[in-house]
C-alpha cells in the first residue's frame, strides 16, 4: 500500500518563479494537511482540507500561497511568485476523518530552495 | 486551545542508555497525544499515540510513553538507546471532534554517541 505521495522530492528555483508542489494522499483519507518546516520556526501548518473543501487554511502566510484539491486524489500547493525566504520542506499529511482522533500519515516531503 | 511543550531542545544520551524526551501539553478537553519520529531527509512517522485507552501506551521500535492527567504529560522513554535512535522526535495534541488539527511540539533532536 503506497504510503503519501509527494512530488518533485527537491525542487531548485529562482526569485519571482512559480512553484509548484503535488500531493496524492493515501487511498480512502478524506483529510489533507499541508505543513512547512524550517529550522527557525519548526513545523507549520498552512491549510487543510476535508472531503476536498479547504477548512482552514489561516496557516497560508500571503497571498502568494494557494493550495487546491480538486479531487480525493490529488492536491496542489502554488507559491506565485516564489521568494527566497520561502525555501524550506513541503509536507503533505493525510488521514480519515472517520475517526475521533487525527492521526496524520506523512509524505516524504518536498524540499525547496528559492535562489 | 491545544498546545505542546517540548522541553529541551537537543537531548543527548549513550548509547544502552535511558532515552526520555518530555512532553507538556494544554488542552481544554480530554486531548488525543501522538509522538512523531523523524529522520534526516524524510517525513514524520508515527511512533505511537494515546486515544484515552491505557494509559501506558507501547509504540514501535520499543518505545512507549504515559499518559499523566494529572501532570498534563505523555513523555516518550526508550530502556536502552540504539544508534538508530538519533532523530527528530515530536510531540503533537488534537482535541479531536471537530478540531482534527494537530498541534505540535517544537521537536527534540536526540543524539546517540557511542
Amino acid at each position: 500500500d503506497a504510503g503519501v505521495i509527494q512530488s518533485p522530492r527537491h525542487e531548485v528555483t529562482e526569485m519571482g518563479q512559480e512553484v509548484t508542489l503535488r500531493c496524492k494522499p493515501i487511498s480512502g483519507h478524506n483529510s489533507l494537511f499541508w505543513y512547512r518546516q524550517t529550522m527557525m520556526r519548526g513545523l507549520e501548518l498552512l491549510i487543510y482540507f476535508n472531503n476536498n473543501v479547504p477548512i482552514d487554511d489561516s496557516g497560508m502566510p500571503e497571498d502568494r500561497f494557494s493550495a487546491k484539491m480538486p479531487n480525493a486524489s490529488f492536491s496542489t500547493l502554488k507559491i506565485q511568485p516564489s521568494e527566497p525566504r520561502d525555501s524550506a520542506v513541503y509536507f503533505c499529511a493525510s488521514s480519515f476523518r472517520g475517526t475521533s482522533y487525527n492521526e496524520q500519515f506523512f509524505g516524504p516531503g518536498t524540499r525547496l530552495t528559492v535562489l | 486551545a491545544q498546545s505542546v511543550t517540548q522541553l529541551g531542545s537537543h537531548v543527548s544520551v549513550s548509547e544502552g542508555a535511558l532515552v526520555l524526551l518530555r512532553c507538556n501539553y494544554s488542552s481544554s478537553v480530554p486531548p488525543y497525544l501522538f509522538w512523531y519520529v523523524q529522520y534526516p531527509n524524510q517525513g514524520l512517522q508515527l511512533l505511537l499515540k494515546y486515544t484515552s485507552a491505557a494509559t501506558l501506551v507501547k509504540g514501535i521500535n520499543g518505545f512507549e510513553a504515559e499518559f499523566k492527567k494529572s501532570e498534563t504529560s505523555f513523555h516518550l522513554t526508550k530502556p536502552s538507546a540504539h544508534m538508530s535512535d538519533a532523530a527528530e522526535y515530536f510531540c503533537a495534541v488534537t482535541e479531536g471532534g471537530s478540531a482534527r488539527q494537530l498541534t505540535f511540539g517544537s521537536g527534540t533532536q536526540l543524539t546517540v554517541l557511542p
